[in-house]
């Protein structure tokens, strides 16, 4: 089936890292992506991983992915006030066509 | 860039109103997508279309309608509207498998 999961929220200090979860059933998916969405706004596409990389970085983002545990997480360096948001994981099951959304993370950076 | 354009950000409505919710993407995308995005439950996928004059039915497609005559354009439909149908309702294009880019939503009131 599809479905995936992420906690809801997170809080951290400005300066450190932030680590966001997610697990995904769908082993068939191909894609897995995280989005950010601001208050008020749409969600844009932060980056993405194929499902054949262990780990994925750019700039201050790390993604990695463990596919036997079907668990992807989404570490940000030296996270910034500008990074509160909600963050969203998201796959491409088996269909090829769907994207599947999890619930979203929220991301509170205290000063 | 990509572009996806909701026609509106704001929109309030009567009960029982028929209701267009238009959005256009300019990047030649075949997939169109329409979530709708409520506190606690995420984005849900009501409908989406892999071509022009396709469409499939997503998660909840109950009480709305959607037409897409033209490949830019994906127009999401309520025929009725009712108070459940108060939310964000976020339209997304993409390539197939591939990361959707999201308008910047439409907060949609229904009195």
């Amino acid at each position: 089936g599809e479905d995936v999961e992420q906690s809801l929220f997170l809080s951290v200090r400005e300066g450190d890292s932030s680590v966001i979860n997610c697990t995904y059933t769908d082993s068939s998916s191909t894609y897995l992506y995280w989005y950010k969405q601001e208050p008020g706004a749409g969600l844009q596409l932060l980056t993405y991983i194929f499902s054949n990389m262990d780990m994925k970085q750019d700039q201050r983002l790390t993604v990695l992915l463990n596919k036997k545990d079907k668990h992807l997480s989404l570490r940000i360096a030296d996270t910034q006030t500008g990074d509160s948001a909600i963050y969203f994981c998201a796959e491409t099951p088996g269909g090829y066509q769907k994207v599947t959304f999890g619930i979203g993370t929220k991301l509170q950076v205290i000063p | 860039d990509v572009k996806v354009t909701q026609s509106s950000r704001y929109l309030v409505k009567r009960t029982g109103e028929k209701v267009f919710l238009e959005c256009v993407q300019d990047m030649d995308h075949e997939n169109m997508f329409w979530y709708r995005q409520d506190p606690g439950l995420g984005l849900r996928l009501i409908y989406f279309s892999y071509d022009v004059k396709m469409k499939e039915k997503g998660d909840i497609p109950e009480g709305y309608s959607v037409s897409r005559e033209k490949k830019e354009r994906f127009s999401l439909i309520l025929e009725s509207a009712s108070t459940n149908q108060t939310s964000m309702y976020l339209c997304a294009s993409s390539f197939p498998g591939r990361g959707a880019f999201f308008g910047q939503g439409t907060r949609l009131t229904v009195v």
